[in-house]
């Protein structure tokens, strides 16, 4: 059964940092590309970066590029996001998935969620 | 800055058939955007529905069926059923790397 569970969400102050994990199991954890997704309170769906398999190639949103980096350790099955300079429109459930082609992100974690707030 | 547009809110008669559509403001969609779609109810996890423009997830009845509809992307859901009641989103391959999700359509089921 596959499983991805995000951890490192809480309270970080504007500026700060903080690295969200996503721990993954049930699937050959290299062989998949993997993404973020958020969605602050009462809003939609926002993607926000993606990373291949062999972590080769990364991509983000224009909303946080230059400020968040992806990463993974295929020797740890975990997925990393890590936020910098965070401000308070980044405050969002946080969800890692697996991705898939160009748009497929079959298996969700169930989220954590990040205030940034002073 | 590219913007995926859906409907804000539509509202189906239980039994009933509606679409929802997927605009992209930089020109018509196409399968080259592998437009795919998510349900999410509140507080839940999302759900795919359809991906590849018309591939069902596993688990996935097939009331849902996914398209391409003239320059939009569109998913129809056949005999609605009041577990549809549902936000819907779907999301494309804009090419770069680079994935936009729309604003979502708040689907009612009454």
């Amino acid at each position: 059964e596959v499983q991805l569970l995000e951890s490192g969400g809480g309270l970080v102050q504007p500026g700060k940092s903080l690295r969200l994990s996503c721990g993954a199991s049930g699937f050959t954890f290299s062989s998949y590309a993997m993404t973020w997704v958020r969605q602050a309170p009462g809003k939609g769906l926002e993607w926000v970066s993606s990373i291949s398999g062999s972590a080769g190639g990364t991509y983000y949103a224009d909303s946080v590029r230059g400020r968040f980096t992806i990463s993974r350790d295929n020797s740890k099955n975990t997925l990393y996001l890590e936020l910098n300079r965070p401000r308070a429109e980044d405050t969002a459930i946080y969800y890692c998935a697996t991705l898939q082609g160009g748009t497929l992100f079959r298996y969700w974690g169930q989220g954590t969620l990040v205030t940034v707030s002073s | 800055q590219t913007v995926v547009t859906q409907e804000p809110s539509l509202s189906v008669s239980p039994g009933g058939t509606v679409t929802l559509t997927c605009d992209l403001s930089s020109g018509p969609v196409s399968s080259s955007f592998f437009p795919s779609w998510y349900q999410q109810t509140p507080g839940q996890t999302p759900r795919t529905l359809i991906y590849d423009t018309d591939i069902r997830s596993s688990g996935v009845p097939d009331r849902f069926s996914g398209s391409i509809l003239g320059s939009k992307a569109a998913l129809t859901i056949t005999g609605a059923q009041a577990d549809d009641e549902s936000d819907y989103y779907c999301l494309l391959d804009v090419g770069r790397g680079i994935r936009i999700f729309g604003g979502g359509t708040k689907l009612t089921v009454l």
